[in-house]
């Protein structure tokens, strides 16, 4: 099945330092979203963006809806040990300016910090 | 707690057995999906329930995939005739469709399976 082309794969970084993933999809969609997953456990949303152009911040996460409704980011500012984990991008296409409905995934994006 | 949950944790079978996964999601949550995750992978769409509307079955990969969602709450997944490539996570979510345009899909922890 489709997925979005999420970039980089994974990433070592020092604690303290600021962390940048995008994903990127050949078609559009309505709502972009941003997981993480820790291990053994299911994804857990960050953030969710439903306006092309939107940037959203939840605390140390900053997140933006490409214009073009194709594109979205994550930056994570000033790391700290518990980021550590796997991050996803998701994008839902809904119908009728809703935003409900399946989930398409990013590959993920391994992310680990040193203390 | 009353987030989604899934059983068992961990299932290990033989290749060409039947196994069933089970998902209870969040009280009064109306949608309901099923995605796998392979190793390595983002989660892929298998199929989804949203009340009493015909089930979207358009992810799932095979005749030997099915599931059913037993009045309005509990799902079950179902593999036939399993083969090691079905070896994944299978995460269930659930969501409120309330009468707002917005849904936050929760996810449980997963199932684990391995097909030897």
């Amino acid at each position: 099945g489709q997925q979005l082309n999420q970039s980089p794969q994974s990433m070592f970084i020092q604690e303290g330092e600021d962390v940048s993933m995008n994903c990127t999809s050949s078609s559009i969609f309505n709502t972009w979203l941003w997981y993480k997953q820790d291990p053994g456990e299911g994804p857990v949303l960050l953030i969710a963006l439903y306006k092309a152009g939107e940037l959203t911040s939840n605390g140390r996460l900053t997140a933006q809806f490409g214009i073009t409704r194709k594109d979205s980011f994550l930056n994570i500012s000033a790391s700290i040990p518990s980021d550590v984990g796997i991050y996803f991008c998701a994008g839902q296409k809904g119908a009728g300016g809703t935003s409900y409905g399946k989930l398409t995934f990013g590959q993920g994006t391994i992310l680990t910090v040193h203390p | 707690g009353a987030g989604v949950s899934q059983s068992p944790s961990n299932k290990v079978t033989e290749k060409g057995k039947d196994v069933e996964l089970r998902c209870d999601p969040i009280s009064g949550h109306t949608a309901l999906y099923w995605y796998r995750q392979s190793l390595g992978q983002g989660l892929e769409f298998l199929i989804y329930f949203q009340g009493n509307s015909a089930p979207d079955k358009s992810g799932l990969p095979s005749d030997r995939f099915s599931a059913e969602r037993t009045g309005g709450s509990v799902s079950t997944l179902t593999i036939q005739r399993t083969q090691q490539e079905d070896s994944a996570v299978y995460l269930c979510a659930s969501s409120l469709r309330s009468a707002g345009l917005k849904e936050t899909q929760y996810f449980g922890p997963g199932t684990r399976l391995l097909v030897l």
